[in-house]
This record gives structure tokens, sequence and C-alpha cells, in this order.
């Protein structure tokens, strides 16, 4: 597809579990984002990769949160040990190139449930 | 730390009237703004963008304004339609990252 990409749609899982979540970006896009939305409020940012690397881990809440990117494309989201508040809708975004200006181009999030 | 947040968390507009929304900025550096529409279930999607040296920009029914000197930026929507329900994020880009507001639930009425 042209667009951004992720898997699962949606996930419920076991307080104590870890889980992953993909993103594949759009073909190209040398810039990708993980923001985090709990149900009704804003966009939380976690993590921006530029290429492989991430300049800004600033946003990852604790650290039993992770990500990586490899060959400049897919990038994987892990949260170990789930914990109830970290069931949100985890967004992946990308843009053609990083850095202060250009229009993100989102994904459809997953919906991780921990129980 | 500094923030970007919106005055009203929802706007109820008749079909065929102009929407208003507004948002608060507080980051004297950002120097481009967005502002994203999101649909129930689906993922942010690009509206209109503005960089710091206008004030104004127009798009296809909508209009960005930014007023620099009380750092405020609204989004005005001409003959609101159904489709316009939705909430929508005024975002900053400072530092390479887009940081959002809280966003403001628009609903439509016939």
């Amino acid at each position: 597809g042209a667009g951004v990409s992720q898997s699962p749609s949606n996930k419920v899982t076991e307080k104590g579990k870890d889980v992953e979540l993909r993103c594949d970006p759009i073909s190209g896009h040398t810039a990708l984002y993980w923001y985090r939305q709990s149900l009704g409020q804003g966009l939380e940012f976690l993590i921006y990769f530029q290429g492989n690397s991430a300049p800004d881990k600033s946003g990852l809440p604790s650290d039993r949160f992770s990500a990586e990117r490899t060959g400049g494309s897919v990038s994987t989201l892990t949260i170990q040990r789930t914990q109830q508040e970290d069931s949100a809708v985890y967004l992946c975004a990308s843009s053609p190139s990083g850095g202060a200006t250009g229009e993100l181009f989102f994904g459809e999030g997953s919906r991780l449930t921990v129980l | 730390g500094e923030s970007v947040g919106l005055h009203l968390p929802t706007l109820s507009v008749q079909e065929g009237d102009n929407s208003i929304i507004n948002c608060a900025y507080s980051n004297s550096a950002s120097d481009y703004f967005i502002w994203y529409k999101q649909e129930s279930g689906k993922g942010p999607q690009f509206i209109i963008d503005i960089r710091s040296n206008m004030d104004k920009r127009q798009g296809q029914r909508v209009t960005v304004l930014l007023n620099k000197t009380v750092k405020h930026l609204s989004l005005q929507i001409a003959a609101t339609q159904p489709g316009d329900s939705a909430v929508y994020f005024c975002a900053e880009t400072s530092w390479g990252k887009l940081q959002f507001g809280a966003g403001t639930q628009v609903v439509v009425t016939p």
C-alpha cells in the first residue's frame, strides 16, 4: 500500500506481558515518529528516527519502552512488562525528511489494551 | 515545559456555518505550525500549515491565522459540512519534533 501501515491494529494483553508493535513507513521516507494517544487525549510524542538512528528518545515514558528501526524502514516499538496505564492507541508517522518542518503521514494506529 | 494547547474541547457548529478553532502556543521559538484532523478510528490527517513569517494562509475551505504577538493560532473552516466532524489538533514544530495540543472535537449539526 501507499500509506503508513501498522500492525497489529488491535492488541489485548495481560498485565506483565511484553508486546511489539510494528510500523511500515511510506517507502523512501527517512523520518519516522511514534506517538501515543490515550482515550480522548492528544498525541504524546514518544520517539523520532532519522534513518536508523534515534536523535530524540525524550518521550519514552520509562525504560520498559524501547524502539528500533532497521534498514531505514520498518520500526518496532516494544513495551516490556505492560501495565494498565500503557493502554492507548500507538500511532506511527513518517515523513520524507526529518527536521522542523514537513507534513507527517500517519498510520491508523495500534490499539493496545492491557487487562 | 512549554506546550501547545486549545481553548475549547468541544465545538458544536450548524451545517453551513463557519467554524473557528483556536489554539494557544507558548514556545516562541516555534517557527512552523500545522493543523491536523482526526476522524474516529483513524490517524491524524494534515490539513494546512503555516510558517512563522506568515500571518495567514488559505487552503480549500480552510484558513489558518497566526498571531505571533499573542501566540495564537486559529483554523477557520468555511461552510462546515458533516464530513468536517472530527477532532482537530494544532501542532508546533520545535527542535525536530511535532508537539500536539490537546485537540478540539468539532460536531456538525444539521
